[in-house]
């Protein structure tokens, strides 16, 4: 294990359910990102919060909502997904903001149907 | 300005052998370039990082070597062994950036035949 702990490893869901996606550290980070990582393309950057504020939306669609309760959780909140959005979640944390690092969860496998 | 170009796609290398990946980047505010590893089923694991104030890092068989001149910088596998096979990212980001953002460039993937 990494540190940063995402359930579930994989999920299907159908267009029209509403499912979440978790993400849980305790490295005492303050940066946590969610990333989309679908075949042969770069990694996605979706979200960024810092100290459990949002402070990058990277032009994503109304139906991926992200939550941060606390600097050691992160939530992506999914609903009326399409086909093309099964992909690779990547959830990440990093002690700072604008000093790298970034530590990886195993991400979760989502499938849309 | 933001992106960061990474090649090969794909690279395969007898064991023994040498891999290198190259990436370029074109804004010249990154100061810190990091190299991710990603096995099959796991996420990207930091591998090695740099910053521009140096020239090359070595950390066992994997070195960067980095040319802010030509705003390159590249990953050198020596003696590659079959279980260094995955799939590698660069990555740059500007320390000065509020969000502490990852640009990450298309990702290599590397198998080492036995």
């Amino acid at each position: 294990e990494t540190g940063v702990t995402q359930t579930p490893r994989h999920l299907v869901m159908g267009m029209t359910n509403k499912k979440s996606l978790k993400c849980e550290q305790h490295l005492g980070h303050n940066a946590m990102y969610w990333y989309k990582q679908s075949a042969k393309k770069p990694l996605e950057l979706m979200f960024v919060y810092s100290l459990e504020e949002r402070v990058e939306n990277n032009s994503v669609p109304s139906r991926f909502s992200p939550e941060c309760p606390n600097s050691s959780h992160l939530f992506l909140h999914l609903h009326t997904l399409q086909p093309e959005d099964s992909a690779l979640y990547l959830c990440a944390s990093s002690p700072d903001r604008g000093l790298g690092g970034y530590t990886f969860g195993s991400g979760t496998r989502l499938t849309v149907v | 300005q933001q992106q960061v170009k990474q090649s090969p796609q794909s690279l395969i290398v007898q064991k023994g052998g040498i891999s290198i990946i190259n990436c370029a980047y074109e804004n010249t505010a990154f100061d810190y370039f990091p190299w991710y590893q990603q096995f099959p089923g796991k996420g990207p694991a930091l591998l090695i990082a740099i910053r521009p104030d140096v020239s090359e890092k070595k950390e066992g068989r994997f070195t960067i070597s980095f040319n802010k001149s030509a705003k390159q910088f590249s990953l050198h596998i020596m003696d590659s062994q079959p279980g260094d096979s995955a799939t590698y990212f660069c990555a740059a980001s500007r320390s000065s950036s509020n969000t502490g953002k990852l640009i990450f460039g298309q990702g290599t993937t590397l198998q080492v035949k036995p």
